[in-house]
């Protein structure tokens, strides 16, 4: 268990749907980061937090938007969606006190859209 | 450009044999280094990690990997896979802050 806890696990929804997805990081990690997991992309790093602000923005899309909130857990929100859409979406947090991500991530489990 | 490469996108090895998964990248200094390894269903987990010093870490698990400065790489062993070691295993890298990762490698054990 790495004390990062997404929800919900699994969620279906159907093209120009929107849904949100959501994160709380391990007690005390300041930072949290989102991934999209697809078979012909691979590992996307969509988005960082940190502290409640973004800290730094990978291939998201502007369907995409994504927060942090004062108590550290992080939202994912996925609009207009299309069926490419289709993908586990990982948080992971860090300690990161610096705001610098040295790497060192821990993984949520994911969240698995699927979008018909 | 900067990029992460796991050459192998299958390998399948028998239950007891050694293992080398490789992994190169193209950054121009030398970046943080990582391997995590995701099982079926689940997310990411760090297995080890190099910032600097000695070239040859230790991770969990019984894995190690070595930095090859002189080859950009930073290929992940282990001298005896166990059926549980089938998984995904990723290579990452962060170079000022930008973390990329591998395609990943599947890794089967036969017994």
């Amino acid at each position: 268990d790495s004390g990062v806890t997404q929800t919900p696990k699994h969620l279906i929804t159907a093209t120009g749907q929107r849904v949100t997805l959501r994160c709380s990081p391990r007690s005390g990690d300041l930072s949290v980061y989102w991934y999209q997991q697809s078979l012909d992309q691979g590992l996307q790093f969509l988005i960082q937090y940190y502290n409640g602000e973004e800290r730094a923005k990978g291939n998201i899309l502007e369907r995409f938007s994504a927060q942090q909130f004062p108590d550290l857990h992080s939202e994912l929100n996925l609009s207009s969606l299309e069926l490419g859409d289709s993908a586990l979406y990982f948080c992971a947090s860090s300690v990161a006190l610096s705001g610098e991500n040295t790497g060192e991530l821990f993984f949520g489990e994911g969240s698995r859209l699927t979008v018909l | 450009a900067q990029s992460v490469t796991q050459p192998d996108i299958h390998i399948t090895v028998s239950e007891g044999a050694s293992l080398e998964l490789r992994c190169n990248y193209s950054y121009g200094a030398t970046p943080y280094l990582f391997w995590y390894v995701q099982s079926p269903g689940q997310g990411l987990q760090l297995l080890l990690k190099y910032f600097s010093g000695d070239t040859l870490v230790q991770g969990i698990k019984g894995f190690e990997a070595e930095f090859k400065r002189s080859q950009s790489s930073f290929n992940l062993r282990k001298p005896s896979v166990h059926w549980s070691d089938a998984a995904e295993y990723f290579c990452a890298v962060n170079n000022n802050n930008d973390m990329r990762f591998g395609a990943g490698t599947r890794l089967t054990v036969k017994p």
